[in-house]
């Protein structure tokens, strides 16, 4: 069965600590991983797109990386307004491009 | 401005009562999808359709039905027989090039309270 995963399920940094939210997932013939963030009463707003295991995309403080079984959200030097949930998602095998999404990662930076 | 619309986006009705959410988009994408997004859940996909005139039941379809007479609009129907309907709805929409998912786009999401 196609699965996403992310941990952990909430991470509470200070402004400037760096940190890293992972996605894990079980998806026959991977054909996308996306990351997106979630602001709360929000709907997602798409952050990167991934292929192809090494592949990274960088966005201000955010990087995305994609390896075999798993992507890395790194937050380099976080800041208060990068507070959000980012969730993780891949294609369905089994739905066309209808996508699976994790539960995601409540992030919380205190200044 | 391109992008996706839902309306409203907060919603009360009765239990018993059918109640349809609104979804456009002027994207001109192919493909549009309804999810559902409980507390601590992740986003669950209740129907999608990647062309007019078609589309496929997702995961938790029972107690929803959906049209797509035209590519920009797809609007969900909750019905009386869902079970749950209280919750977040979010439509998405993306483009659609051969076999590989390209990124959705979502719209603001409708809160609809049953009671």
């Amino acid at each position: 069965e196609d699965q996403v995963t992310q941990s952990p399920e909430a991470l509470r940094l200070q402004e400037g600590e760096s940190s890293s939210l992972n996605c894990s997932y079980t998806v026959s013939g991977l054909r996308g991983l996306f990351w997106y963030r979630q602001d709360p009463g929000k709907g997602p707003e798409f952050l990167f797109t991934l292929y192809s295991a090494g592949e990274e995309k960088e966005k201000e403080r955010l990087k995305a990386t994609l390896t075999k079984k798993e992507s890395f959200l790194h937050i380099t030097a976080p800041k208060p307004e990068d507070s959000a949930t980012y969730l993780c998602a891949a294609p369905s095998g089994q739905a066309g491009t209808a996508l699976i999404f994790g539960k995601g990662t409540t992030l919380s930076v205190s200044s | 401005d391109g992008g996706i619309t839902q309306s409203p986006k907060y919603l009360f009705r009765k239990e018993g009562q059918n109640v349809t959410l609104s979804c456009e988009q002027n994207l001109n994408h192919d493909a549009m999808y309804w999810y559902r997004q409980d507390p601590g859940q992740g986003l669950r996909l209740i129907y999608y359709s990647q062309i007019v005139n078609d589309f496929q039941k997702g995961d938790i379809a029972e107690g929803y039905s959906v049209s797509r007479e035209k590519k920009e609009s797809f609007p969900l129907t909750v019905t009386s027989a869902q079970k749950n309907p209280t919750a977040f709805y979010l439509c998405a929409s993306s483009p659609l090039i051969g076999a590989y998912s390209y990124e959705q786009y979502f719209g603001p999401g409708t809160r609809l309270t049953v009671t």
